[in-house]
């Protein structure tokens, strides 16, 4: 299986900061990747998908990009609402698999 | 509109079996992926299966195979989930994705909790 290491674990940031994400592929997997949120008792939401495109709907602060095997999420101005936790998902093939998220806190 | 409504979750003995139901509203099921995911309690998201909406090639993933089985059923537009030989490590929530606009893993359920415990 595809292994996605995705980095940081957690972080610490305050409104108006820009926050990089990463996720890692073991193996190339084009840019059949996307980037979830998840709050607190809530179930994950699409952010992007296909590496970089956004999901009708998502905020325009939050940009994907990368192909092959290095992948960013990237949110240009954090807002209070988007303190969660974040996922990468490689669908290029079977058995899908997440990143280990990353959980963006207040600093 | 699109509507999911999970069920099917609970209590239930190691080595006991669930069935859970994903029943879709307000489209039908096309050739796009369908999935389950799950989320133990405090942990991240593990994909657990998927299959195409016309019911073929059904996959797993490694710590459910043998175990879990998926299916559809389009004349009530609704995916499965049959789970057998559960173990504590299955307890989690889980979730389904019908997929009505094509992206994967796009439209979450609302998850439904099933816990594995004498």
């Amino acid at each position: 299986a595809i292994q996605m290491t995705q980095s940081p674990s957690s972080l610490s940031a305050s409104v108006g900061d820009r926050v990089t994400i990463t996720c890692r592929a073991s193996q190339v997997i084009r840019n059949d990747l996307g980037w979830y949120q998840q709050k607190p008792g809530k179930a994950p939401k699409l952010l992007i998908y296909s590496a970089s495109s956004l999901q009708s709907g998502v905020p325009s602060r939050f940009s994907g990009s990368g192909s092959g095997t290095d992948f960013t999420l990237t949110i240009s101005s954090l807002q209070p609402e988007d303190f969660a936790t974040y996922y990468c998902l490689q669908d290029y093939n079977y058995p899908w698999t997440f990143g280990q998220g990353t959980k963006v806190g207040v600093k | 509109e699109v509507q999911v409504l999970e069920s099917g979750g609970g209590l239930v003995q190691p080595g006991g079996s669930l069935r859970l139901s994903c029943a879709a509203s307000g489209f039908t099921f096309s050739s796009n992926a369908l999935s389950w995911v799950r989320q133990a309690p405090g942990k991240g998201l593990e994909w657990v299966s998927g299959i195409r909406g016309s019911g073929a090639s059904p996959y797993y993933a490694d710590s459910v195979k043998g175990r879990f089985t998926v299916s559809t059923d389009n004349s009530k537009n609704t995916l499965y989930l049959q789970m057998n030989s559960l173990r504590a490590e299955d307890t989690a929530v889980y979730y389904c994705d019908p997929n009505p606009y094509g992206y994967n893993l796009g439209y979450w359920g609302q998850g439904t909790l099933v816990t594995v415990s004498s």
